[in-house]
């Protein structure tokens, strides 16, 4: 099974500044089929679901501010938000998706302002 | 625009059992597989079920396996999860997910999550 693990477990960025968080899978999830990568970041506010941000490592869900970015390959992916907004305040979770169905989520990182 | 509602949490003891169910709408129901997700009080999210798009296959999570039972009406977009032999530690929000690949065999992403219904299992 693939587990993923992301770094740090919380984080606490000032607004308007950089916020990175990382995730490591324990297997390369880049598909062959497609040469893609398996990989999805959602957003998670205070008592709501979960909301996609980014899928195939780097693409970008449709309405998502242009402030997330996703990159990596292989087996190191990371989330970076380029200018840290108030709304931003959440937990951010990965997902594996090359063992789909079976995918998994990193633990989660709960991003503050500091 | 998609909405996803579920349905059918509640209080049981150990042992029991639940059916949840989730209906959708604002999308083309038959050509997308469905999953449950759900997230101990807490806690991290953890995939449980999935059903292709046409109800042809279905895939669970070892810890549910053989006590959870996934499946679709396509007539009426509506997704279920049976579960039996309910444990204390199935205490979670279950999340029904929309996979974001059209006619997928085995799922993607989840591009769209319903609010999610409160199972707690307990004595």
């Amino acid at each position: 099974d693939i587990v993923m693990t992301q770094s740090p477990d919380s984080l606490a960025v000032s607004l308007g500044e950089r916020a990175t968080i990382n995730c490591k899978s324990s297997q390369s999830v880049l598909s062959r089929a497609n040469n893609k990568n398996c990989l999805a970041w959602y957003q998670q506010k205070p008592g709501q679901p979960p909301k996609l941000l980014i899928y195939w490592a780097s693409t970008r869900e449709s309405g998502v501010p242009d402030r997330f970015s996703g990159s990596g390959s292989g087996t190191d992916f990371t989330l970076t938000i380029s200018s840290l907004e108030a709304e931003d305040v959440a937990v951010y979770y990965c997902q594996e998706y090359y063992s789909a169905p079976a995918s998994a989520f990193g633990q989660g990182t709960k991003l503050e302002i500091k | 625009q998609v909405h996803l509602v579920e349905s059918g949490g509640g209080v049981v003891q150990p042992g029991e059992s639940l059916r949840l169910s989730c209906a959708a709408s604002g999308f083309t129901f038959t050509n997308y597989a469905m999953h449950w997700v759900r997230q101990a009080p807490g806690k991290g999210l953890e995939w449980v079920a999935f059903i292709r798009y046409d109800g042809t296959n279905e895939y669970y999570v070892d810890s549910v396996k053989g006590r959870f039972t996934i499946s679709r009406d396509n007539s009426k977009n509506t997704v279920f999860l049976q579960m039996n032999s309910l444990r204390a530690d199935d205490t979670a929000v279950y999340y029904c997910a929309k996979d974001g690949a059209e006619y997928g065999d085995y799922g993607e992403y989840f591009d769209h999550w319903g609010q999610g219904t409160l199972v707690t299992v307990s004595s």
